[in-house]
């Protein structure tokens, strides 16, 4: 069956561009986490969806970051004004059920952002 | 979230049994033993998870301590494909507010040699 898909793959961008980056969750999951992982890193939690509803944007880096899930499937994250620092792979994970400790995240396969 | 500790690397040979420790001295009582690994250029996937008792699925074991304060991944035939970054990642129980995310650490780099 289809797992969770992202795009792009590979982004590329210029100090100060924006740039939106797609994930496409497992249909019917309603739980959907952005992760942010840096080279040699483990991953680190952005946000996370309930559905369409943001409950926890505790993760997220700065103000120029902002994710939004506005039919409850589709998530998109934005990132504004892009800063060096911001190159790094952006994860998408989706899961069944919320606060479930016995559910697994399913994860796309990334979309690594290059700032220049 | 409660921390846990896990060597940075180690390394196997094919078809050798392969035990990855996971020290978690403060656990809570409801806190879920996951763990996750990542391929290279792959996003983590789930690999197994415990509460206190032993488990076993396709893709490995996990051995909890009686206390649990330590656990155990062991894959039985290492195999070129399970060449991954292992992280070991306690999740709370559902009366939590963390809504399930995962606290990664740097997770124990496995190399597995021919």
């Amino acid at each position: 069956g289809a797992g969770v898909s992202q795009s792009p793959r590979y982004k590329v961008a210029k100090r100060g561009q924006d740039v939106a980056l797609r994930c496409d969750p497992i249909s019917g999951h309603v739980s959907l986490f952005w992760y942010q992982q840096a080279l040699g890193q483990g991953p680190e939690f952005l946000t996370y969806f309930q559905n369409e509803a943001q409950l926890d944007k505790s993760g997220l880096p700065s103000d120029r970051f902002f994710a939004e899930r506005p039919e409850g499937s589709v998530s998109t994250l934005k990132i504004q004004r892009t800063q060096q620092e911001d190159s790094a792979v952006y994860l998408c994970a989706s899961s069944l059920v919320p606060r479930d400790p016995l559910y697994e995240q399913y994860f796309g396969p990334g979309t690594r952002l290059t700032v220049t | 979230d409660a921390k846990t500790t896990q060597p940075n690397s180690m390394e196997s040979n094919e078809e050798e049994p392969v035990h990855l420790p996971c020290n978690h001295s403060t656990i809570s009582g409801t806190d879920y033993i996951h763990w996750y690994r990542q391929l290279p250029s792959q996003g983590p996937e789930y690999v197994i998870h415990g509460l206190t008792s032993n488990v076993n699925n396709r893709m490995a074991s996990l051995a909890i301590a009686e206390d649990r304060k330590s656990s155990t991944l062991i894959l039985h035939r290492a195999t070129l494909r399970d060449a991954a970054v292992y992280y070991c990642i306690l999740k709370g129980g559902a009366g939590g507010t963390s809504y399930g995310k995962l606290t990664f650490g740097q997770g124990t780099i496995l190399t597995v040699h021919p």
